[in-house]
């Protein structure tokens, strides 16, 4: 079975410009996260979507971040004006309910000039 | 509030030698969940293993062993006769039974295996 799936795997943009993130979950997974991995605050959660549906989105920085989830297979993080601090690694994962073990896909290495 | 430490920053050992990677939590729940990650240097995140409060065995997988101690909130992990593919960052997680979708991770620990 394929694993989570994250698109692009690199991304390098100038800072002002909209970056999106990209998300293919497990196939029959109801649960989805993203998670950001930075050097100064280790693995954060921004949000999280069950059933399609956007859960808990505390842990999004502000509102330059969106993130949406349109069908099961599919999700989008968004972050509009980008600028360098968001340089990061973002990680999707999938889990078959909110209560079972999350899968993590490869990243996305995000560096914004 | 709820918290992992993952004391060990770097660990480097000579293959074939046996290494422990500590992880201590703190909660109040009597209901959670604890989990190692494996962070090779390729930067995928490796699920590994997943308890729950309520299981206090411990788990051997080939060469990797757990051990959950509830009395010192522990659940330190052993890797037995070390090889360098073991290198990778290894991180200590923590969800709680009231929210279990959010999972607190330690700051990891590096662990390089020397040939």
């Amino acid at each position: 079975d394929a694993g989570v799936i994250q698109s692009p795997r690199h991304e390098v943009t100038e800072m002002g410009q909209e970056v999106t993130l990209r998300c293919k979950p497990i196939s029959g997974h109801n649960s989805l996260f993203w998670y950001r991995q930075t050097m100064m605050r280790g693995l954060e959660l921004l949000i999280y979507f069950n059933n399609n549906v956007p859960i808990d989105d505390s842990g999004m920085p502000e509102d330059r971040f969106s993130a949406k989830m349109p069908n099961a297979s599919f999700s989008t993080l968004k972050i509009q004006p980008s600028e360098p601090r968001d340089s990061a690694v973002y990680f999707c994962a999938s889990s078959l309910t909110r209560w079972e073990t999350q899968y993590f896909g490869p990243g996305t290495r995000l560096l914004v000039l | 509030a709820q918290k992992v430490t993952q004391a060990q920053t770097e660990i480097s050992v000579v293959e074939k030698e046996d290494v422990t990677l500590d992880c201590v939590y703190e909660t109040r729940d009597t209901t959670y969940y604890l989990f190692w990650y494996k962070q090779p240097p390729s930067g995928e995140l490796v699920f590994l293993i997943r308890r729950n409060s309520f299981d206090e065995q411990n788990e051997i997988s080939g060469r990797y062993s757990w051990n959950f101690q509830k009395s010192t909130s522990s659940f330190n992990f052993t890797i037995t006769a070390s090889q360098v593919v073991d290198s990778a960052v290894y991180f200590c997680a923590l969800s709680l039974g009231s929210s279990a979708s959010k999972i607190i991770f330690g700051s990891g620990t590096r662990l390089s295996i020397r040939p």
